[in-house]
């Protein structure tokens, strides 16, 4: 069966920590997304990738990299983690062509304190 | 703002009763998708609808599309306590991204 894993259900850091969410999927998918869920806001689009080392910003990229070096492997980077980004983080991963639907992770719950 | 905003909020029915759900979207879009999220867990992709469609059915699901209202539904037919879940609708335009709504919450009661 598909599936797309990520590497922490639940993560605490502190303010000014480096973190790295992992994620990874078995399906082969040339496009994968990373999305953060707040209460009231819905899913925002952090970044995407739609091939090795290839990467897109999506509509709240501030205070986020990404990184990705192999195919099933998409990292999404805080590079001095601050409050206001604790959240849910949700991955995702979509073939090409006709199949237009997304495949989610199970997410990873981020607290930074 | 390219997101799909469904309405209501939240909803409460009883086990067997039907759910209806709406999304309003206010730019051109491709297609429409609808996903369910249990509590605290990933988005499952339950059904996609293509802009020159008007209806699609899987199982118990039933979605209709108004390009012209930019409008769907999500109606779930004979609804059972396991589809309490929170359900969001998904609008992309160019196949590469894809903008949530907020979600409604619907809660089955048994």
């Amino acid at each position: 069966d598909v599936k797309v894993t990520q590497s922490s259900r639940y993560l605490v850091k502190r303010t000014g920590e480096k973190v790295f969410l992992e994620c990874v999927q078995d399906m082969d998918h040339e496009n994968m997304f990373w999305y953060r869920q707040d209460p009231g806001l819905g899913l925002r689009l952090i970044y995407f990738s739609y091939d090795v080392k290839m990467k897109e910003k999506g509509d709240i990229p501030e205070g986020y990299s990404v990184s990705r070096e192999k195919k099933e492997r998409f990292s999404l980077i805080l590079e001095s983690a601050s409050t206001n980004q604790t959240s849910m983080y949700l991955c995702a991963s979509r073939g090409t062509g006709s199949v237009l639907k997304l495949f989610f992770g199970s997410g990873t719950q981020l607290s930074v304190l | 703002s390219q997101q799909g905003e469904e309405d209501p909020q939240a909803l409460s029915i009883q086990e067997g009763e039907n759910a209806t759900m709406n999304c309003s979207y206010k730019t051109s879009i491709n297609n429409l998708q609808w996903y369910r999220q249990n509590s605290g867990r990933g988005l499952v992709h339950l059904i996609l609808i293509r802009s020159n469609e008007r209806e699609k059915h899987s199982g118990r699901l039933r979605v209709t599309l108004d390009t012209s209202k930019k409008s769907s539904s999500l109606l779930i037919t004979a609804s059972r306590a396991a589809d309490t879940a929170s359900y969001f609708c998904a609008l992309s335009n160019t196949g590469n991204q894809f903008y949530f709504g907020t979600g409604t919450s619907l809660t089955v009661i048994p």
